[in-house]
């Protein structure tokens, strides 16, 4: 009874390289979502996608991060040309959609940037 | 959209009493209220959650109480535990799960 399987749990990029970052939902979920998290402070919203579409990209910086939730595979963030202010812990979490469901974090990936 | 707000930002208590912290929210069409856990290092932890058409909500030694009138809602733990130390996040939902910044809760022994 796998939970929200996230990896890398660490990841090491120098700036200019491009990062990815995988989620697997929990068994039964078909929605995900992604966080990010700064030392010492919440959990801002980035994206919430579900199989094949994106529902809502509101948190997501414009430029450089992409999301997807392919039909076959895990979830992916993928961050291009990464620069020092992207380090970060990275959570996904995962739902069943339905309205008022709770979400469940993955253990995250922890992003620093070189 | 919504805006989550956490007091007090920290808050120490003696092992055995009881802790309270208490998040206000802005939109009157959030309807889903999760508390989580935030050990250290690890994972956002769902520990309660309360929705719009209950009041209050216990489960052992934690309970949320719920003032929709208010907009506001709380977390109390009982009986507080060294082990009960972390980060508490409060949340609310209408279209989109929006966060507190967090309490960092301390247990003395």
């Amino acid at each position: 009874n796998a939970g929200v399987m996230q990896n890398p749990r660490h990841l090491v990029r120098r700036r200019g390289q491009e990062a990815r970052l995988r989620c697997s939902p929990m068994k039964g979920h078909s929605h995900v979502y992604w966080y990010r998290q700064l030392p010492e402070e919440g959990l801002k919203f980035m994206v919430y996608l579900q199989k094949e579409n994106i529902i809502d990209e509101s948190g997501m910086p414009k430029e450089r991060f992409s999301a997807e939730f392919p039909k076959e595979g895990p979830s992916i963030l993928r961050i291009q040309q990464v620069v020092r202010g992207d380090s970060a812990a990275y959570f996904c979490a995962s739902s069943t959609g339905q309205l008022n469901q709770p979400q469940h974090f993955g253990d995250g990936t922890r992003l620093s940037i070189l | 959209g919504e805006n989550v707000e956490q007091h007090p930002s920290t808050l120490s208590v003696q092992e055995g009493d009881s802790a309270v912290i208490k998040c206000t929210y802005s939109d009157s069409a959030s309807n889903y209220f999760p508390w989580y856990k935030q050990e250290l290092g690890k994972r956002p932890q769902l520990i309660i959650d309360i929705r719009s058409n209950v009041g209050e909500k216990k489960d052992q030694r934690i309970a949320v109480t719920l003032n929709k009138t208010a907009k506001h809602f709380s977390l109390h733990i009982t009986e507080t535990q060294p082990e009960d130390s972390a980060v508490y996040f409060c949340a609310a939902t209408s279209s989109k799960l929006t966060f507190g910044k967090g309490i960092t809760l301390s247990v003395r022994p």
